[in-house]
């Protein structure tokens, strides 16, 4: 069955630390990757997404994610984080088809504490 | 570009009546998804729309529930005869045809008593 594993439920950090949130995806031919970050009461917002190509992509603001096929990941990560960086991501999995519909994870909760 | 909008952001409803949500995708999206959160789960698919043609439904999708796009353009979420299972938020998302990775709407955040 197609899945996506988040590990961890929550990841505790202290500002200015490095984090990695680790996303593990079932095997396939092809997929396309995704990282959404959900500040509270709120909709997904897209923070960065493996299509093709260099298999390192970056956001805006600083995370960085790196696609290993051979061990079927896509974790997340951000060399030095802030306290504004708090809030839920979700890595998302599509595997193309007609509906190009996401499969997502259960959620990191990124806490950062001063 | 405006955004996906959701209307309501919350609602509360009394066991076994009827509500109905609404989602406006950015206008040049011709693709429209509905999924659902619930508390501590990541989102799970419930419909696609091509236009104004559902093309797939999950299981989730009990026969308490019906999507509608009429004319390709916003679209409805209606679930007859609520139950407290029922509870979750109600994300829309759109994005063009060929495009990967949707934009999210707020949400509509549903409470059954």
């Amino acid at each position: 069955a197609q899945s996506v594993t988040q590990l961890d439920s929550q990841v505790p950090v202290f500002e200015e630390a490095p984090v990695e949130l680790r996303c593990n995806y079932s095997s396939s031919v092809s997929v396309y990757l995704f990282w959404y970050v959900q500040y509270p009461n709120q909709g997904l917002q897209l923070l960065l997404k493996y299509l093709s190509g260099s298999t390192l992509v970056e956001s805006i603001n600083g995370f960085e994610a790196e696609f290993n096929k051979s061990q079927t990941s896509f974790h997340l990560r951000k060399p030095s984080v802030h306290i504004s960086d708090t809030a839920e991501y979700f890595c998302a999995v599509s595997y193309g088809g007609a509906t190009n519909k996401l499969i997502f994870g259960t959620g990191t909760l990124l806490a950062v504490q001063p | 570009d405006t955004g996906v909008s959701q209307d309501p952001r919350h609602k509360i409803t009394k066991r076994g009546q009827n509500v109905t949500f609404r989602c406006d995708p950015i206008s040049e999206h011709n693709r429209l998804y509905w999924y659902r959160q619930t508390l501590g789960q990541g989102p799970e698919f419930l419909t696609y729309f091509q236009n104004e043609a559902q093309l797939e439904k999950s299981r989730l999708l009990s026969d308490r529930f019906s999507a509608e796009r009429p004319k390709g353009s916003f679209s409805t979420l209606e679930i007859q005869r609520t139950e407290q299972g029922d509870s979750a938020m109600y994300l829309c998302a759109s994005s063009f045809q060929g495009y990967y990775g949707y934009t999210f709407g707020s949400g509509t955040r549903l409470t059954v008593v």
